[in-house]
């Protein structure tokens, strides 16, 4: 079944407690990207990457790292969880520019995380 | 800098009632709009899209056209059914497909 996965889906942490939340797309696409949603300001970007070894930044990049060293992986890490880093994230991936669908999202489950 | 904006709800409606959610853009040259689904406890759904102007998008009875000159893109189904209940996220891409915007999301509840 073609589908992007987080792991985890659910998690409670403290404040600078370095963790990592994973993504992973069966789907061969090239871009992927990273998403938290927060009550009335819908999904903002946090990273973005067109290719493996390519992430560039979103909207809200502050706080959290991205590495793309593999096609279909694509973790999130924070390095110091701090409270305003809780929040519902997204993983998203989409296909290659060739393939006509580039602007065509598939969405992970979510990762809902509180940090205290 | 690109950006969109969408009614706020919750918006709540009887069951075959019909349905528009507005949503309005803000981009630079022509960028494709899209409306996404987010059902209780799941991700996105992409449900529909629209890549030029006057172009319109439909899947699920759910219809938006993509409006340039008042740079629109509501989205209207014709009568609601309870199963319709979810958030809705109107979207919008550039034309290079790097970076994507999304509304604040309009929560819909249908009533029976």
């Amino acid at each position: 079944e073609a589908q992007v996965t987080q792991n985890p889906r659910y998690l409670i942490t403290v404040t600078g407690k370095k963790l990592t939340v994973t993504c992973s797309q069966n789907m061969n696409h090239e871009y992927m990207s990273w998403y938290r949603q927060d009550p009335g300001l819908g999904l903002r970007q946090i990273y973005y990457s067109m290719n493996v070894e390519v992430t560039d930044k979103g909207d809200v990049p502050e706080g959290y790292k991205v590495s793309r060293k593999e096609k279909r992986n694509f973790p999130l890490i924070l390095e110091s969880p701090s409270p305003n880093q809780t929040s519902l994230y997204f993983c998203a991936s989409a296909p290659s520019r060739e393939s006509g669908r580039a602007d065509e999202q598939y969405f992970g489950p979510g990762t809902r995380l509180t940090v205290t | 800098g690109d950006s969109v904006t969408q009614m706020e709800g919750p918006v709540t409606l009887s069951e075959e009632a019909f349905l528009t959610i507005n949503c309005t853009y803000t981009a630079t040259g022509y960028p494709s709009l899209f409306w996404y689904v987010q059902y209780p406890g799941e991700g996105l759904q992409l449900l529909l899209k629209a890549t030029k102007a006057d172009d319109k998008g439909s899947n699920k009875g759910f219809e938006a056209t993509y409006r340039k000159e008042t740079t629109s893109f509501h989205l209207e189904k014709g009568s609601v059914q309870v199963s319709d209940s979810a958030v809705f996220f109107c979207a919008l891409c550039p034309y290079n497909f790097n970076k994507f915007y999304f509304g604040s999301g309009t929560k819909l509840n249908v009533k029976p």
